[in-house]
């Protein structure tokens, strides 16, 4: 059975760094790309990064770009996101999700959720 | 970035009601289309992707169509665990945009 869990998430005050790790079993984690998407309360779904499945390549949505940083270990199973300069508006659940291989990228598995709280 | 406009942003309707969510890009985007279901609480759950390919396990009432632009989810007879959120997303290029959600309530 596919299982992404993450952890990692907790109330930080602004300014401050979090990191969040995702564990992943169930399947051939190293032949998987990668994704953070998060949703603030109350809000919509946000992607935020992506990386590769070697890790060489990686992508940030503008809003977070020279803040967080995604990487993944694959002897471990484990994708992460390095939060820095964190700000209120980073508030939300944040989900590592699986990209579906051979296909046009969608998130076919995806974690509970770990909830990262921005406040002073 | 590629804009995301899913209308409606809510829809009030019975069991049994065939509905439709609509899903407009800002640039074509071939069918790099995807509906995700989300519980309240839940993580989002893979529907369709591909714009019109019905992920495994999920219900054959559940329909993606379009390709260019414009994009449509439908659901031909609503059953009581549909009631819940539904977002399109764009996996053509990043940032992998969404569109804003349709929250999907009992009349």
């Amino acid at each position: 059975e596919v299982q992404l869990v993450e952890s990692g998430g907790g109330l930080v005050q602004p300014g401050g760094s979090l990191r969040l790790s995702c564990a992943a079993s169930g399947f051939t984690y190293s032949n998987y790309e990668m994704n953070w998407v998060r949703q603030a309360p109350g809000k919509g779904l946000e992607w935020v990064s992506y990386i590769s499945v070697s890790g060489t390549t990686t992508y940030y949505t503008d809003s977070v770009k020279g803040r967080f940083t995604i990487s993944r270990d694959n002897a471990k199973n484990s994708l992460y996101l390095q939060m820095n300069s964190l700000r209120a508006e980073d508030t939300a659940v944040y989900y590592c999700a699986r990209e579906l291989v051979g296909a046009t990228s969608p998130f076919d598995y995806w974690g509970q959720g770990t909830l990262v709280t921005v406040s002073s | 970035d590629i804009q995301m406009t899913q209308s409606p942003s809510s829809l009030s309707a019975s069991v049994g009601d065939r509905i439709t969510i609509t899903c407009r890009t800002s640039q074509t985007i071939s069918t790099y289309l995807n509906w995700y279901q989300q519980q309240p609480g839940k993580a989002p759950n893979l529907l369709i992707y591909a714009a019109t390919t019905l992920h495994s396990g999920v219900p054959s009432r559940f329909s993606g169509s379009g390709s260019g632009t414009d994009f449509t989810l439908t659901i031909s007879s609503l059953q009581p665990e549909d009631f819940a959120s539904y977002y399109c997303q764009q996996s053509y290029t990043t940032p992998f945009t969404f569109g804003q959600g349709t929250r999907l309530e009992i009349k």
